[in-house]
């Protein structure tokens, strides 16, 4: 089975910053995907950025980036120019390769963007 | 296109009742899944349907839970007899076949059992 791990809890960040937030997981698949979503306080869950595994290029989407290191499985998340609407809870998730299997999330960091 | 539609947002029960909720997927998407997340937690997944067909349901607790995805209509997730442990937000996402793009999520239900 995939576990996923989100080592902190909360975090804050000053606006503008720069904030990474780290995820690492387990599995014995060699290829899969990885995501990040966004809930917050309307708690909608929003995509932010996703990663397949069989490509070495990290994913890159505006001001959101990730560093996925694959033999270390490491995917964190990386904001820059941190903006108060960033502030909400976000989880990493792993979901097979075959598709339309359940995605396995970690427990969440809260990130809080502040003025 | 309206998105994956969730209904009741918000739903209180009392314990012993029956809770339902419902799911629309969004429009060309045939599957869908449902999650639970307990306060402070990731979510948990639940059940996968298809229409008509329950493909996965490693995650429903077995007893008192049930879910169907029938030809017409909502998703419905259906929990007999709450208690106080049920109270937690239920999502539902949809996808379409052989996604891999992650699936797109609803709102939510917020499920308090009194």
């Amino acid at each position: 089975a995939q576990t996923v791990t989100q080592s902190q809890p909360e975090m804050s960040v000053q606006e503008a910053e720069t904030v990474t937030l780290s995820c690492t997981y387990d599995t014995s698949e060699s290829n899969y995907y990885l995501f990040w979503y966004k809930q917050p306080p309307s708690r909608q869950m929003i995509l932010v950025i996703r990663q397949e595994a069989y490509k070495q290029q990290n994913a890159t989407e505006n001001r959101f980036s990730v560093n996925f290191q694959k033999a270390a499985k490491s995917f964190s998340l990386k904001i820059s120019d941190s903006q108060l609407g960033d502030t909400a809870m976000y989880f990493c998730a792993f979901m097979k390769h075959e598709g339309n299997t359940p995605l396995v999330f970690g427990k969440g960091t809260r990130l809080s963007v502040i003025a | 296109n309206a998105g994956v539609m969730q209904n009741p947002r918000h739903l209180v029960r009392r314990r012993g009742q029956e809770a339902r909720l419902r799911c629309s997927p969004m429009k060309g998407h045939s599957h869908v899944y449902w999650y639970r997340q307990l306060p402070e937690e990731g979510l948990k997944f639940m059940v996968y349907l298809q229409k008509e067909n329950i493909i996965d349901e490693s995650g429903m607790p077995k007893e008192r839970f049930s879910a169907e995805f029938p030809k017409e209509g909502p998703s419905i997730l259906r929990i007999q007899q709450v208690v106080r442990g049920d109270s937690a937000a239920y999502f539902c996402a949809s996808s379409p076949p052989n996604s891999y793009y992650g699936y797109t999520f609803g709102s939510g239900t917020r499920l308090t059992v009194v």
